[in-house]
């Protein structure tokens, strides 16, 4: 059963703290996203990688997030240090080729900033 | 940026009940996509579709690319339906979400 997973499911942290989420795409899919849910914004797009290189971040707060993709397998969403409004759930989403391809979300990833 | 609209925001029925959820957007998409999230929290996918219309069991979807907007049909509604519904339209790679639609369905 080809699934996006992510881990850790829920993270509770103090401000000030490194936060690092982790995501294995669906095997062969060659598209990553990461997906950010709030109440006030909604779902949006923060940074996605096409064959593990990025190519848009514009989503993301710079000066305290960074997103990686390691390898084919894994992709990190990294904040540094975090605060309360980073509060929200954060999903990974993954696509095989093609641009306009369907994607498929993860669990998500429920972060609380205390 | 493309906007994505959904309406209605909130709807209740009754479980057997019939709804329509409309999703418009004001550019031109690549192609569109609609999701049910659960209480859990997970997004399931229902309907990937650019234009034309899909079904899906009690589910069905139609866009009309040329006029902008996509509905999300559910007949005979039953609990397990409830949560939020989502449309969103690709444009340029990237998703772009409507507010979603928050159902509940009552036994």
């Amino acid at each position: 059963d080809a699934r996006v997973t992510q881990t850790p499911r829920h993270k509770v942290t103090e401000m000030g703290q490194e936060v690092t989420m982790r995501c294995q795409p669906i095997l062969g899919h060659n598209t990553v996203f990461w997906y950010r849910q709030t109440m006030m914004q909604g779902l949006e797009l923060l940074a996605y990688f096409r064959n593990r290189a990025p190519l848009d971040d514009s989503g993301m707060p710079k000066d305290r997030f960074s997103a990686e993709m390691p390898d084919a397998t894994l992709a990190t969403l990294k904040i540094q240090p975090s605060e309360p409004r980073d509060s929200a759930v954060y999903f990974c989403a993954s696509q095989e080729a093609g641009v306009y391809n369907e994607q498929f979300f993860g669990p998500g990833t429920r972060l609380t900033v205390l | 940026g493309i906007q994505v609209e959904q309406s209605p925001p909130d709807l209740i029925l009754q479980e057997g009940a019939n709804s329509t959820l409309r999703c418009n957007f004001s550019d031109s998409v690549n192609n569109l996509q609609w999701f049910h999230q659960n209480p859990w929290g997970q997004l399931i996918n229902l309907f990937y579709i650019p234009s034309g219309t899909k079904q899906n069991g009690r589910l069905s979807a139609t866009t009309v690319a040329t006029e902008r907007y996509s509905l999300l049909y559910i007949s005979s509604s039953q609990t397990t339906d409830s949560g939020v519904y989502f449309c969103a339209a690709n444009q340029g790679g990237k998703l772009i979400f409507g507010q979603g639609t928050e159902l509940s369905v009552k036994p």
